[in-house]
């Protein structure tokens, strides 16, 4: 399968527990990016990354949260000290940007899932 | 700021009839819209971009700069059409800015098609 994968699918975690997610993206894909979905709204976007560059970083990512794509490859999103709030789906995709002119199409991963009881 | 509003987060038609989802936008430079859709148990994956002026499975959106807004069509539904749609918008890449390619995405719209 040469998709976006991502793991774990699913995580349950207590509150104040710090948690990982890993994204691997689609091979020779440049860009990476994290997005947020809660439940009945559209997704929203956390951060991404050219490469092992982390270019842009929304406000809704909070000091707990911190995002690497160490060797420009896979990429790790961490929270720490869970939260309640901080449950939701999250969403990895990537895409291959070649310089301006035309937005490549993103690929989403399945997501994980996160449960912060 | 970009924004993206669909009014309808539920939409029910038979099969075989028109069916519009509608997406209102707001921002203050050149967009680039897209519309994706999620079946379900799969994954999110796009279903059209406007300046591909393409029709997939049928469907066309066409961008009204006026209206600011960017609806999506199918003049006969199917069922297999039945999923969460969704709208959304990025900047246009220009000379310099590296502040393009992420989505802002609406709230998404379930359409529901009847056999």
């Amino acid at each position: 399968d040469t998709g976006v994968s991502q793991d774990p699918r699913h995580k349950i975690t207590k509150r104040g527990q710090n948690v990982t997610f890993r994204c691997d993206p689609i091979s020779e894909h440049n860009r990476l990016y994290w997005y947020r979905q809660t439940l009945g709204q559209g997704p929203e976007f956390l951060t991404y990354f050219q490469n092992e560059a982390q270019l842009e970083k929304s406000r809704l990512l909070s000091d707990r949260f911190s995002a690497e794509r160490p060797k420009g490859s896979f990429s790790t999103l961490e929270i720490q000290r869970t939260e309640q709030g901080d449950s939701a789906m999250y969403l990895c995709a990537s895409s291959i940007n070649r310089g301006f002119g035309l937005l490549e199409t993103q690929y989403f991963g399945p997501g994980t899932r996160l449960l912060v009881l | 700021a970009q924004r993206v509003t669909q009014p309808e987060k539920l939409l029910s038609v038979f099969k075989g009839a028109p069916v519009e989802l509608k997406c209102n936008y707001s921002y203050s430079g050149s967009p680039e819209l897209f519309w994706y859709v999620q079946y379900s148990r799969q994954r999110l994956q796009l279903l059209l971009r406007h300046i591909s002026r393409e029709s997939i499975k049928g469907f066309t959106a066409d961008l009204n700069k006026g209206e600011t807004s960017f609806h999506l069509k199918k003049p006969f539904a199917q069922e297999e059409d039945s999923a969460m749609y969704y709208c959304a918008l990025s900047a246009r890449p220009h000379a310099g800015g590296t502040s393009y390619g992420k989505l802002t995405f609406g709230q998404g719209t379930i359409l529901t098609v009847h056999p």
